[in-house]
């Protein structure tokens, strides 16, 4: 079975635009959920989507917004970015709510 | 909120055992797990234990979880160069599903 997909792999955007990032789980999995990844916060949760809908969103500011679609595959956005968005966001999927969560390759956004 | 500790490096020489450990304060935590994180790449799940348990093999790791003072281990046997890159451990966070990591420990094997 193929794994857990993210595009783009690596972003570059400057300060006030907007990204949208792309999740494709592995196929059968039906939840998906986004985590951030920085040096000097670590690994937070973003959100959990399962049957296109949000069951569970992190402490982060309403510009990070998600959604997921009939396929479950998932989308994330960030709008007006800030230069402490610059992160690694990583994508995981599970078969269901509350199962091992497999993670993706992640996507390097770089806002300049 | 809750938390997942961990130490953030820890050196040893190739065929020793490493051992990483963390410390959780959820006491409603059901699957507790380690990731590997290799420079440039995504996390890879290498294994979990039901918080029921207290020890788990899996071919060169082990893992050991004391429940009662919230710490769980995983011990690398025969550690090698390949086993260099960051380790997360990880709790459930009870009935919420999102993951709590720890800070990660870095894993340094010498030849």
């Amino acid at each position: 079975k193929a794994g857990v997909t993210q595009t783009p792999r690596y972003l570059i955007k400057t300060r006030g635009q907007q990204v949208t990032l792309s999740c494709s789980p592995i196929s059968g999995h039906r939840s998906v959920s986004w985590y951030q990844q920085t040096p000097g916060q670590g690994l937070q949760f973003l959100f959990e989507y399962f049957s296109e809908t949000q069951r569970n969103k992190g402490n982060f500011p309403g510009r990070f917004s998600g959604r997921q679609f009939s396929n479950s595959r998932s989308e994330m956005n960030v709008s007006t970015l800030e230069l402490g968005d610059s992160a690694l966001y990583l994508c995981a999927s599970s078969p269901n709510l509350q199962n091992t969560q497999y993670f993706g390759p992640g996507t390097r956004l770089t806002v300049l | 909120g809750e938390d997942v500790e961990q130490s953030l490096f820890l050196s040893v020489r190739e065929g020793d055992s490493s051992v990483i450990n963390c410390t959780y304060t959820d006491s409603s935590s059901t699957y507790l797990y380690w990731y590997k994180q290799e420079p440039g790449a995504g996390l890879q799940l290498l294994t979990y234990i039901f918080s029921n348990m207290d020890m788990k093999q899996d071919q060169r790791l082990t893992v050991l979880l004391n429940k009662k003072d919230k710490h769980l281990s995983l011990r690398i046997a025969d550690t090698q160069t390949g086993d260099s890159a960051i380790y997360f451990c990880a709790d459930d966070g009870g009935s919420q599903g999102n993951l709590i990591f720890g800070k990660g420990t870095k894993l340094s094997v010498k030849p």
